[in-house]
C-alpha cells in the first residue's frame, strides 16, 4: 500500500502552465486507466478535478487536463489563476486487495 | 442535493474508542459503496476503509486493520466507523466519501478525531 509519489510543491505565475506528476507502479497507475486528481483548498473537502486519467467532471475548467505515460500520471493546469492555489492529490485504483492509493499531495503556489 | 454529514469526532485518550457516523441523503444510499478517508493535520489524504453497497465486503488499510470496523445501516442511510485501540497517529479529520459514477464524487465536511492524553 505504498503511496503514489508527487512533488511536494510546484509554483507558477498567473497565466503560466504547470504540471504535477504522480508516479506509481505497474500494480496501480501503470495497470489501470483509473487515476483521479483532487483539488483541496485549506479547510475544505477534496474536489474531483480529473477522473479516469484525463476526463473532466462537469463544471471543471478545461484549463485542467490529465494524462498518463507508463507508471506516471500528470495533471496540467494551464492559464494559472490565483484560485488554483491549493493542494492537489492523485489517486489510483490498485486492484481488489487495495482499492485506492493516494499520492502524498502537491502544494501549488500561484506567485 | 447529495449530503454526507459526519459526526462523532472528538478528543479521546490513547487506547480509547470512538464511533464515527456519516448520515447520507439525496441519493440511493443502499446502491453505493462507501469509503472513509482521513487526513492528519498538515498531512495528505489516507484511504482508511471501504464497504460495499450491501455491507458484505469490506476493506481496511494496514494501518487500521484489526482496530477499526466499518459498517452501514441502509435502513438509516448511515455509515459507521468504529475505532478502538486508538493511537496518536490516528489523529485526523475523517471524511466519508462515495462515488456514484466515475465523474460524480461526494465528500462530507469531515469530523476531527484527536487522540491525546
Amino acid at each position: 500500500q505504498s503511496a503514489l509519489t508527487q512533488p511536494a510543491s510546484v509554483s507558477g505565475s498567473p497565466g503560466q502552465s504547470i504540471t504535477i506528476s504522480c508516479t506509481g507502479t505497474s500494480s496501480d497507475v501503470g495497470s489501470y486507466n483509473l487515476v483521479s486528481w483532487y483539488q483541496q483548498h485549506p479547510g475544505k473537502a477534496p474536489k474531483l478535478m480529473i477522473y479516469e486519467g484525463s476526463k473532466r467532471p462537469s463544471g471543471v475548467s478545461n484549463r485542467f487536463s490529465g494524462s498518463k505515460s507508463g507508471n506516471t500520471a500528470s495533471l496540467t493546469i494551464s492559464g494559472l489563476q490565483a484560485e488554483d492555489e491549493a493542494d492537489y492529490y492523485c489517486c489510483s485504483y490498485a486492484g481488489s486487495s487495495t482499492p485506492v492509493v493516494f499520492g502524498g499531495g502537491t502544494k501549488l503556489t500561484v506567485l | 442535493e447529495v449530503q454526507l454529514v459526519e459526526s462523532g469526532g472528538g478528543l479521546v485518550q490513547p487506547g480509547g474508542s470512538l464511533r464515527l457516523s456519516c448520515s447520507a441523503s439525496g441519493f440511493t444510499f443502499s446502491s453505493y459503496a462507501m469509503h472513509w478517508v482521513r487526513q492528519a493535520p498538515g498531512k495528505g489524504l489516507e484511504y482508511v476503509s471501504a464497504i460495499s453497497s450491501n455491507g458484505g465486503s469490506t476493506y481496511y488499510a494496514d494501518s487500521v486493520k484489526g482496530r477499526f470496523t466499518i459498517s452501514r445501516d441502509n435502513s438509516k442511510n448511515t455509515l459507521y466507523l468504529q475505532m478502538s485501540s486508538l493511537r496518536a497517529e490516528d489523529t485526523a479529520v475523517y471524511y466519508c466519501q462515495t462515488r456514484i459514477a466515475a465523474h460524480i464524487d461526494y465528500w462530507g465536511q469531515g469530523t476531527l478525531v484527536t487522540v491525546s492524553s
